[in-house]
């Protein structure tokens, strides 16, 4: 089974900074994508980011950045000059390429200061 | 294009009875998946449907059942309500675009049994 973990329930970053939210992941195979969902307080899912595992190239999206390290089964997500707007709840979320199933890691809450 | 709709936004029940949530995917998506959210599990799976059929189902009581339309719109139910069945039930929908197609969430409705 795969397991996807969070281990920072909460975290803060003052406005233009950078910062980090953690993954990492645990599967047996080698085909799958990860993604990065952010969830504001209108709690609507938001998808910031996706990485394909077969690329080793690193995904981007603007101010949002991926570090796959695919031995490692780590995938952290750095957000560059935040904005308070990135104030939400982000969740790390694995799927096979096999299955239908999305697994989720438990959430980082991130605070932007102003 | 609409995004995924879920009504509705709110709901409370009392212990016992029996709930019924609805969603409506993006058109043109024929997946549908649902997830329970509750603080500190994050997101837990419950069913996928895939053209009126139940493709995937995680690891919830019988209590929890759902069933897809022709017109892809989904419907989820709960009978016998617990007080542990208070969430955030997610519903979200993927098109036929690949393996790796995100996921598009719906805002949820927040079930509280009381």
């Amino acid at each position: 089974a795969q397991t996807v973990t969070q281990s920072q329930p909460e975290m803060s970053v003052q406005e233009a900074e950078t910062v980090t939210l953690s993954c990492t992941y645990d599967t047996s195979e080698s085909n799958y994508y990860l993604f990065w969902y952010k969830q504001p307080p209108s709690r609507q899912m938001i998808l910031v980011i996706r990485q394909e595992a077969y690329k080793q190239q690193n995904a981007t999206e603007n101010r949002f950045s991926v570090n796959f390290q695919k031995a490692a089964k780590s995938f952290s997500l750095k957000i560059s000059d935040s904005q308070l707007g990135d104030t939400a709840m982000y969740f790390c979320a694995f799927k096979s390429n096999t299955g239908n199933q999305f697994y989720f890691g438990t959430g980082t809450s991130l605070t932007v200061i102003p | 294009k609409a995004g995924v709709t879920q009504t509705p936004r709110y709901l409370i029940k009392t212990r016992g009875q029996q709930v019924t949530l609805s969603c409506s995917p993006i058109s043109g998506h024929r997946s549908v998946s649902w997830y329970q959210q509750t603080p500190g599990q994050g997101l837990q799976f419950l069913f996928e449907y895939f053209s009126e059929t139940q493709r995937n189902k995680g690891n919830f009581p019988g209590r929890f059942s759902g069933r897809q339309f022709s017109n892809s719109r989904s419907e989820m139910n709960v009978s016998t309500l617990e007080l542990g069945d208070s969430a955030l039930y997610l519903c979200a929908s993927r098109g036929d675009l690949g393996v790796g197609t995100e996921a598009f969430f719906g805002q949820g409705t927040r079930l509280t049994v009381v």
